[in-house]
């Protein structure tokens, strides 16, 4: 399967908990972006990489929730001290792109299911 | 502010007819892109069809069309010869440059769902 993964594809967690995803995209893709989902909402834009450098974080983003993108491969989306509010799709896509530009499609993973109790 | 509309939260269309799906977006970008894509219930997003807003065409991709209608800033998808695979949410979504000169950065609508019938 040479498509985007992320693993685990459920979590349960306790409020308070910290909890780390991981999204491998497809390996040739430089471009790398976390998403949040919930129910009966489109996908909001969390974070984004290009290589290892992160260059855009969403204001909305707070300050529990941090993403690394160590070798510029693989990512992980770290959130501490989780809240009821936390719970959602956690969609992380990639995409191959050179400079700005407004036709890059991005190719999805099936996201992670988080659940804070 | 909400970038971009879809006020239709769930349609219903017979196998074999057509069916638009309307997205309306807000922009004073000059450069942006319009992009449909697709949620099965195994909720991976897939993508459809992309229109540039300096592209005269409409944009088509096999039975999927995109109606843009730029001065009404509409991006509606017609899909043709509906088939039951096609039930799924249907997202809008715009690229937009977070940041001047930055990456555009594309910014999804809440989607509608549909509903093929046999």
């Amino acid at each position: 399967d040479t498509g985007v993964s992320q693993d685990p594809r459920h979590k349960i967690t306790k409020r308070g908990q910290n909890v780390t995803f991981r999204c491998d995209p497809i390996s040739e893709h430089n471009r790398l972006y976390w998403y949040r989902q919930t129910l009966g909402q489109g996908p909001e834009f969390l974070t984004y990489f290009q290589n290892e450098a992160q260059l855009e974080k969403s204001r909305l983003l707070s300050d529990r929730f941090s993403a690394e993108r160590p070798k510029g491969s693989f990512s992980t989306l770290e959130i501490q001290r989780t809240e009821q509010g936390d719970s959602a799709m956690y969609l992380c896509a990639s995409s191959f792109g050179q400079g700005a530009a407004t036709n890059e499609k991005l190719f999805f993973g099936s996201g992670t299911q988080l659940s804070v109790l | 502010a909400q970038k971009i509309t879809q006020t239709q939260p769930g349609m219903f269309v017979q196998e074999k007819e057509a069916v638009t799906l309307d997205c309306t977006y807000d922009t004073s970008d000059q450069s942006y892109g319009l992009f449909w894509y697709k949620q099965p219930s195994s909720g991976e997003m897939i993508f459809l069809i992309y229109q540039g807003s300096y592209d005269e065409q409409n944009a088509t991709e096999g039975r999927y069309s995109l109606n843009f209608q730029k001065a009404r800033k509409s991006a509606n998808l017609v899909i043709s010869a509906s088939q039951l695979g096609d039930s799924a949410m249907y997202f809008c979504a715009m690229s937009l440059s977070l940041q001047s000169g930055g990456s555009y950065i594309p910014t999804f609508g809440r989607g509608t769902s549909l509903i093929v019938h046999p």
